[in-house]
């Protein structure tokens, strides 16, 4: 099966500091995904990519889409205490079935 | 808009129970739902692609007489797990594809065995 590698697995912050993380797979994926989960809530979908190169911004966050069609990150600037949370990457290769990383909890110290 | 309702939000049952879990799309209709299964301080993990109209797919391991799934709308699936035991208890979280570019999450439903 598809493997999907998420970047780093925790990240202690201060407010303020800029925050990556990203994703790699085995293999090639059409559709890139970055979600938020809050624990005891289903994750909230940030950022969707569709092209090779695409680069998209949500207010303080940019997710890009690589070239190689294998990895995307996620970045946060200025982060703030409510950004606190465990991302979630997801890709897709077909449009109907998504693999999703393993994640990456982030804890921003006001 | 994209708006996933799941209903209950929690629920605590007897051993030998079934539970069922409904995944409501609010404001569009989706061709395809997946329900997840999560443990805690884990990803998630898909159980199951169900397509409105047709039987669900299930991912290896994840037993189709236990978990039964039925997409009767483009609105509506649902989650039936039958004679719930202790080591059911999980997180179960259902999404609802647009167009088959995402997937848009319910709240989740936490459904503990006793």
């Amino acid at each position: 099966g598809q493997q999907l590698n998420q970047s780093p697995q925790s990240m202690f912050i201060q407010e303020g500091e800029d925050v990556s993380m990203n994703c790699t797979s085995s293999s090639i994926f059409n559709t890139w995904l970055w979600y938020k989960q809050d624990p005891g809530e289903g994750p909230v979908l940030l950022i969707a990519l569709y092209k090779a190169g695409e680069l998209t911004s949500n207010g303080r966050l940019t997710a890009q889409f690589g070239i190689t069609r294998k990895d995307s990150f996620l970045n946060i600037s200025a982060s703030i205490p409510s950004d606190v949370g465990i991302y979630f990457c997801a890709g897709s290769d077909n449009f109907n079935k998504f693999y999703f990383g393993s994640g990456t909890k982030l804890n921003v110290k006001p | 808009g994209a708006v996933v309702s799941q209903h209950p939000s929690r629920v605590i049952c007897k051993s030998g129970t079934s539970v069922k879990i409904e995944c409501r799309s609010l404001d569009f209709q989706a061709t395809t739902m997946f329900w997840y299964r999560q443990f805690p301080k884990q990803s998630l993990m898909l159980m199951a692609t169900s397509n409105e109209g047709s039987k669900a797919t299930y991912e290896q391991g994840v037993e189709k007489d236990k978990f039964l799934i039925n997409h009767a709308s483009l609105t509506l699936s649902t989650l039936t797990v039958t004679s719930a035991h202790p080591e059911d208890s999980s997180f179960y979280i259902c999404s609802a594809s647009v167009q088959g570019k995402t997937q848009y999450f319910g709240p989740g439903t936490r459904l503990l065995v006793l």
